[in-house]
């Protein structure tokens, strides 16, 4: 059974700090991973892709992948209440034809 | 910008009848998804779609059905809806199964 593990959090930061979220799955053939970003009762919204070993920014956002450690994070500099929200991390599996597998999430707070 | 759309938004449907959601993208993507999702609660894939014709059952059982006949559209139908189907159904498309997927709006289903 192919995982992705996510910690529920909350994971609760003050405004204009870093948050760090975490994920960890286990197919090591995973090639390709995803964070969305899902606020309370609305659907998730795709916010990073990234395909390769190292760190890929957009903004505020950073993702970083170690696929020797299985290994896929994201960080948010410089947190607003608006980043509030439940972030899911997504792996696509090494098996061919098989849909992407989302972690349970990891609920940001961000007070001001 | 995703281009998917669901309908209805809300709704709420007595026991015993028969309903269907709506699902379509104009991004011309093969792979369609039929997600459920509880308040506060994970992901779960309950069918998707390698493109027309063709339809498969995901990770969690469901009571519902789907169709593909054409490929911008991915209709899931509940034949006698019950209490138990009330959730939040998210549509989902990708390019590929192992790309990213784009989210509609979510219907969400209140059966009394």
């Amino acid at each position: 059974q192919k995982e992705v593990e996510q910690n529920s959090g909350p994971l609760s930061v003050p405004e204009g700090a870093i948050a760090s979220l975490n994920c960890t799955y286990s197919d090591r053939g995973s090639q390709s991973f995803f964070w969305y970003r899902q606020y309370s009762g609305k659907s998730p919204e795709l916010i990073m892709s990234i395909y390769s070993n190292g760190d890929k920014e957009d903004g505020r956002f950073t993702a970083q992948l170690n696929k020797a450690s299985q290994y896929v994070s994201l960080l948010i500099r410089d947190s607003q209440p608006s980043d509030s929200a439940t972030y899911l991390c997504a792996v696509s599996p090494n098996q061919a034809g098989t849909a992407l597998i989302f972690g349970k999430g990891t609920t940001l707070s961000v007070s001001s | 910008e995703a281009d998917i759309y669901q309908t209805p938004r809300y709704l709420v449907i007595g026991t015993g009848k028969k309903i269907t959601l709506e699902c379509s993208q104009t991004m011309g993507h093969d792979k369609m998804y039929w997600y459920q999702q509880d308040p506060g609660m994970e992901l779960h894939l309950i069918h998707y779609s390698y493109g027309v014709n063709s339809t498969e059952k995901g990770d969690l059982s469901s009571e519902s059905t789907v169709s593909r006949i054409r490929t911008e559209h991915f209709p899931l139908t509940l034949e006698s809806a019950r209490p138990s189907h009330t959730s939040q159904y998210l549509c989902a498309s990708s390019f590929h199964m192992n790309t990213e997927a784009f989210f509609g709006q979510g219907t969400r289903l209140t059966v009394v």
